[in-house]
């Protein structure tokens, strides 16, 4: 079983939708997680944190249940520069992040 | 903001010969990693480095593989007889502590290595 899986896409959406992202992980000793974002051809970079209690940066909305070892990512009114590559990402004890194999978005006018 | 920064940014080589992959990480950072994409696959953890030795390495990370930081600013990433899987992006990573917090990896824009 993949640490961390992922659905790989693509979602093709209307510029406006809202869109959702599942991960689930397999070590139930990860710490902490995260979701970075990928461009194509580019290295990752942190979009945000994922904490248990649910946390929003704007448009993005980033939901954490330890029980189902389950992260979600919601971005609301998707923007055509939303499009790219979502990394998640889990981060456990003293290993090194692992990441999923990513989930394209494409955002369509 | 201060980056990673790698070079080259594309690095052509033929099967046997040695690459060295150059990296400069974020100044005041202690951690320092590598990690590779092969194309259209997903980004998979080489190395991490703290304190002048390796902390971790994966299964990837073989002998033909290694990392030195041979002066305060520079981390490099030899392989010593390159194969045609080696072909990927390779990505320098650092980061101020182990990963945790709200910035846990800053990412270099990579090296592209292609071996012929």
């Amino acid at each position: 079983r993949k640490e961390v899986e992922q659905d790989p896409g693509p979602f093709n959406v209307p510029e406006g939708a809202t869109v959702a992202f599942n991960c689930t992980y397999s070590n139930s000793a990860s710490q902490s997680f995260f979701w970075y974002r990928q461009d194509c051809r580019k290295e990752p970079k942190l979009l945000m944190s994922v904490y248990s209690s649910g946390n929003e940066d704007g448009r993005f909305t980033a939901q954490l249940n330890r029980a189902s070892q389950y992260i979600s990512l919601l971005i609301r009114d998707s923007k055509l520069s939303d499009s790219a590559t979502y990394l998640c990402v889990a981060h456990t004890g003293r290993r090194a992040l692992t990441f999923g194999s990513g989930t394209r978005l494409q955002v369509q006018p | 903001e201060p980056e990673v920064t790698q070079t080259p940014s594309h690095q052509v080589t033929q099967m046997g010969q040695e690459v060295i992959l150059r990296c400069v990480p974020i100044s005041n950072h202690l951690y320092f990693y590598w990690y590779r994409q092969i194309l259209g696959q997903k980004v998979e953890f080489l190395v991490s480095f703290y304190n002048n030795e390796i902390s971790e390495k994966s299964e990837i990370f073989d002998d033909q593989f290694s990392v030195e930081r041979p002066d305060g600013s520079n981390f490099t990433l030899k392989i010593r007889s390159t194969k045609l899987e080696d072909s990927a992006m390779y990505f320098c990573a650092s980061s101020p502590d182990r990963g945790l917090g709200n910035s846990p990896l800053h990412f270099g824009n990579g090296t592209r290595l292609t071996v012929t």
